[in-house]
């Protein structure tokens, strides 16, 4: 268990939907990590934040948008779902912005219909 | 150019053998990180070791080590002993610095390990 906490496990909704994934870090870490698993594109880097303020931004769709809270905790926001966007996505946390290992969490399997 | 590449989709190891999963990397930033990740089939990610392109000796994290050769851009994975339990999908990554304070990461296509008792 890495400490990384993600919810739901399972999503399933139906295309032109919006739906949010949420993440709470490990105790202590300030930085999250967002990412997409899918079977065509493998694993892809979306956005980073750090004590609330976004850090690095990778291949996120502008269909999607995250935050995170003065908790802590993070939301993933996607809307007007498409098949494409089934996926497995996983948020990691680590103790701060810069060159620290990540730990994952146990992620979200979306699956749009 | 591809950021990360693994050239073995499979590998097939001998229970108790060691074996090396292959990684290069391409980057012109010279402050950069490299990780190994473990992914079973039940689904986690989870963290192997990390090598700092700035540290001079090879990362070592019990049976894991990593085979860092800076000038040749390579970062192998070697599992020593291998078992049962290390049979699994393995992704290598890289951090690249973004802006001040951010990272970006690639990761690979994975490899996947199959332990043959």
């Amino acid at each position: 268990d890495s400490g990384v906490t993600q919810t739901p496990k399972h999503l399933i909704t139906a295309t032109g939907q919006r739906v949010t994934l949420r993440c709470s870090p490990r105790s202590g870490d300030l930085s999250v990590y967002w990412y997409q698993q899918s079977l065509d594109q493998g694993l892809q880097f979306l956005i980073q934040y750090y004590n609330g303020e976004e850090r690095a931004k990778g291949n996120i769709l502008e269909r999607f948008s995250a935050q995170q809270f003065p908790d802590l905790h993070s939301e993933l926001n996607l809307s007007s779902l498409e098949l494409g966007d089934s996926a497995l996505y996983f948020c990691a946390s680590s103790v701060g912005p810069g060159p620290y290992e990540q730990y994952f969490g146990p992620g979200t399997r979306l699956t749009v219909t | 150019a591809q950021k990360i590449t693994q050239t073995q989709p499979g590998m097939f190891v001998q229970e108790k053998e060691a074996v090396t999963l292959d990684c290069t990397y391409d980057t012109s930033d010279p402050s950069y990180g490299l990780f190994w990740y473990k992914q079973p089939s039940s689904g986690e990610m989870i963290f192997l070791i990390y090598q700092g392109s700035y540290d001079q000796q090879n990362a070592t994290e019990g049976r894991y080590s990593l085979n860092f050769q800076k000038a040749r851009k390579s970062a192998n994975l070697v599992i020593s002993a291998s078992q049962l339990g290390d049979s699994a999908m393995y992704f290598c990554a890289m951090r690249e610095p973004q802006g001040h304070t951010g990272n970006q990461f690639y990761f690979g296509t994975g490899t996947s390990l199959t332990v043959i008792p």
